[in-house]
């Protein structure tokens, strides 16, 4: 298996634009989250999805923010305006969903600079 | 409060010697507990499950106390490429999986 795959790796944008993040999460699991990382704050949990389904979206941190799972095998993160805070590592991450040992997954994370 | 709490560090350790982390989480409702290990610019990866009745893996312990709500981990003899941001996990029964801050640990030569 490929593992978890988000694209793009890096994103530069002006501030304003809108941002897309994807990942793929590895066949299987049915639980995804999506999670921010700055030196400030740590990992922070934005919004998680189970069998594709959005469960808790209380880390979105604005409006601004959404994610969508159409489907099993993708999801989506937007920024939409994008600000110079928003600039941190967003990840997503997989898992098997109520199973004893819930081993989260990791992508390589997006890198995401807003200036 | 934050839900997992961890002390941020560093912790400057020379080689050989033995660390302890804490951590502790708010929610006693959480279920499963997990040590991750992150190095610089990389995706965290899970170390250890932390079960109950505490597991080791090798040079590394980790213990659960559900009364006070904390877990912790140990590493005994430590290497240089011991040197990452051990990261606390708790995860709920609706598999909500919350991560501490980390605790940066630097092994000195």
């Amino acid at each position: 298996d490929a593992g978890v795959i988000q694209s793009p790796r890096h994103e530069v944008t002006e501030m304003g634009q809108e941002v897309t993040l994807r990942c793929k999460p590895i066949s299987g699991h049915n639980s995804l989250f999506w999670y921010r990382q700055t030196m400030m704050r740590g990992l922070e949990l934005l919004i998680y999805f189970n069998n594709n389904v959005p469960i808790d979206d209380s880390g979105m941190p604005e409006d601004r923010f959404s994610a969508k799972m159409p489907n099993a095998s993708f999801s989506t993160l937007k920024i939409q305006p994008s600000e110079p805070r928003d600039s941190a590592v967003y990840f997503c991450a997989s898992s098997r969903s109520l199973t004893w040992d819930r081993e989260a997954f990791f992508g390589q994370g997006t890198r995401l600079t807003v200036v | 409060r934050k839900e997992v709490e961890q002390d941020p560090g560093p912790f400057n350790v020379p080689e050989g010697a033995t660390v302890a982390f804490n951590c502790t989480y708010s929610n006693s409702a959480s279920q499963s507990f997990f040590w991750y290990r992150q190095d610089c610019r990389k995706e965290p990866k899970l170390l250890m499950s932390v079960y109950s009745s505490g597991n080791e893996d090798g040079r590394f312990t980790a213990q659960l106390n559900r009364a006070s709500q904390y877990i912790s981990l140990l590493i005994r003899d430590s290497k240089l490429s011991d040197s990452a941001t051990y990261l606390c996990v708790a995860a709920n029964r609706d598999d909500k999986i919350i991560f501490g801050k980390g605790t940066r640990l630097h092994i000195l030569p």
